[in-house]
This record gives structure tokens, sequence and C-alpha cells, in this order.
């Protein structure tokens, strides 16, 4: 049930774009996302219902689509502060736990 | 403003010595309180989750257990640490309602080194 996240890992210069996907198999509640730096504990980005919404945050968005029950984050105009290692959690019921991708690790360099 | 702590910070233990972790959380009542486990480079395991004084789910069969005393303290334990429990241990808590309920908040983490 472990959702699968693309790619495994990406490297960017400053001002680059990126895109993280994440997959299920199964039907999805909600997709959450995570960021989480070197020896630090996972941040919550956002969240988004089904409904395929698009949320932001700063110059990270992501999008849901339901049908192929995946989600994708979207890093505009990438800086420094974006390195890290980016979760997807995902909830397959209103009253499910959240489960999480296995990462994807993002470098941003100058 | 909710805040949770977790503590110690780092731990070094022998294989076969107990284990203690501790996790509270501030400013909010009856929160979903779960650990979690990273081995270096991997992924967040789900460990525990507990809804309540008491009850506590186990997600993975391992030589550890959780207890959850107080409303919003959150015990990760173990009688005979193996090679393997070590790890990043991560503590989280989210509301359990309203649609932001799976929102998880982590604290810093314990990093274990079992020798």
């Amino acid at each position: 049930q472990q959702p699968v996240q693309s790619p495994q890992a990406v490297i960017l210069r400053e001002g680059e774009d990126a895109v993280i996907n994440c997959s299920s198999s199964k039907a999805l509640y909600s997709v959450h996302w995570y960021r989480q730096k070197h020896g630090e504990a996972p941040v919550f980005l956002m969240i988004l219902l089904k409904g395929g919404e698009q949320k932001g945050h700063e110059k990270i968005s992501a999008s849901f689509n339901e049908k192929k029950q995946q989600s994708s984050l979207y890093l505009t105009a990438s800086q420094l502060s974006y390195s890290g290692t980016y979760f997807c959690g995902t909830v397959f019921s209103n009253t499910g736990k959240l489960i999480f991708g296995q990462g994807t690790t993002l470098q941003v360099k100058p | 403003s909710q805040t949770i702590h977790q503590w110690p910070a780092t731990l070094v233990q022998p294989v076969g010595s107990p284990l203690s972790l501790e996790c509270t959380v501030e400013g909010t009542s009856n929160p979903n309180l779960y650990w979690y486990r990273q081995a270096a480079g991997r992924g967040l395991q789900l460990l525990f989750y507990s809804v309540g004084i008491g009850q506590i789910s186990s997600e993975v069969p391992q030589n550890l257990s959780a207890s959850r005393p107080q409303d919003r303290q959150f015990i990760l334990s173990s009688k005979k640490l193996l090679l393997s429990d070590s790890g990043f241990y991560l503590c989280a808590w989210s509301t359990g309602q309203g649609v932001a309920k799976n929102i998880q908040y982590f604290g810093a983490g314990t990093r274990l080194s079992v020798l």
C-alpha cells in the first residue's frame, strides 16, 4: 500500500524547476507532502483532499488527480533552501492513517 | 500554540539493554500520537499509533512496545535492544479531527545507536 515516489533523487541548479510524483495503487482520500532536511524532523508542507484541487506554498505547489490516484509536487525557481527529502503521505479512507512514500531527495546547487 | 517534545536527542545503548523514549505534546488535548522509525537514508516506518489513553495500535511486529499513560504522553520501550533497532525515532501528533485530522507534526527525533 506504500505510495511510490519518482524520481528517487533530483539535482538542480538554483532557479530551475522540478516535479516530484507520488502514485498509489489504491484510491486515495487525501495526499500530504512533507519536507525533511538532513538530520531534522519532517515538516508539513500541504494537504490535498480528493477533488483535484491544487494548493500552493510559496513557490511550491501540488496537484491531486483522483482518477489517476496520484499527486505531483511542483517546485518552481528552486532555492538553496528547498534542498531536502520530500515525502508524500497518503490516506486511503476518511478514518485511515497516513502511509508515507520512500522519499525523493532534492539537492539544489548554487 | 502546540509544541511537541521528544527526548533524548541522541542515545547510544548496548545490545540487550532496555530502552525508554518519551514524547509529550503541549497545547492540545486528546491528540492522535505516533511513533515512527527511520533507518539511515530511508523512509518513515510507522511503528505505533494511539487515538487515546491506553489505546495502542501496533503496525510492525518487533521487540518494541508503546504506552500512553496520559493524554499527551507517549512512550516507546524495549526490554532488550537489538542491533537492528538503531535508527532515527520520531514522535508525531495530529488533531484527529476535521479535514486536517491526519496532518502530522513531528518532534525533533531521537537518534538511537545500538552497539
